[in-house]
């Protein structure tokens, strides 16, 4: 079956706690993002990824780090998240640039205590 | 940069009532435009997308948008809603400057309830 799978779907974690948050897709999409959705705030583009080694800012990047080191893993990394880093955290991925169908994962739910 | 803008934050109708949802965005070049879908407890998915030619585009489930260039919108609606369309409704642009076409840029969505 076609699809992005996150990984922890729920995390509580407390400030200062490196975590990695994985993103896999098995679609063999070239683009792929992560976003963060906040109440009000709608989604909001973290970084994205044109290809391997690719990566790019997003809207919202402070806080955060990514690599693409393999074309299916995307993962995001926070180094010392933050009360302000709570979050339900999507990645999505797409054949090619985000003007194809974005494919979104389940979600993930981050509490930073 | 590009932004978007959706005014309606909470939207609530009764079944076969008619849907406009608005979307505004900023960016005054060439845009791709679209509308994404979250039900509750499902992956966001897309409705429908407007590349170039026709100004009125149809989605799924009844779903279409027309872009009005003038108006820097591009606003969805469905003439007659069921209750399954309650979910969060996300406006989205990609801008054509350099790097604005690699960003895909959302609006703050629209919860839309409908009652029976």
């Amino acid at each position: 079956e076609a699809q992005v799978t996150q990984n922890p779907r729920y995390l509580i974690t407390v400030t200062g706690k490196k975590l990695t948050v994985t993103c896999s897709q098995n679609m063999n999409h070239e683009y792929m993002s992560w976003y963060r959705q906040d109440p009000g705030l709608g989604l909001r583009q973290i970084y994205y990824s044109m290809n391997v080694e690719v990566t790019d800012k997003g809207d919202v990047p402070e806080g955060y780090k990514v690599s693409r080191k393999e074309k299916r893993n995307f993962p995001l990394i926070l180094e010392s998240p933050s009360p302000n880093q709570t979050s339900l955290y999507f990645c999505a991925s797409s054949l090619g640039r985000p003007q194809e169908t974005q494919y979104f994962g389940p979600g993930t739910r981050l509490l930073v205590l | 940069a590009q932004s978007v803008s959706q005014h309606n934050h909470h939207v609530i109708l009764s079944e076969a009532a008619s849907l406009e949802l608005g979307c505004n965005y900023s960016y005054g070049g060439t845009v791709n435009l679209f509308w994404y879908v979250q039900y509750p407890g499902q992956h966001l998915q897309l409705l429908l997308k407007y590349f170039s030619g026709d100004p009125l585009v149809k989605g799924i489930k009844g779903f279409e948008a027309e872009f009005i260039k003038s108006k820097f919108s591009f606003n969805l609606r469905k003439p007659s809603v069921q209750w399954s369309d309650t979910a969060e409704y996300f406006c989205a642009v990609t801008a054509d400057f350099t790097g604005g076409g690699n960003k895909l840029t959302f609006g703050t969505g629209t919860q839309l309830k409908v009652e029976l």
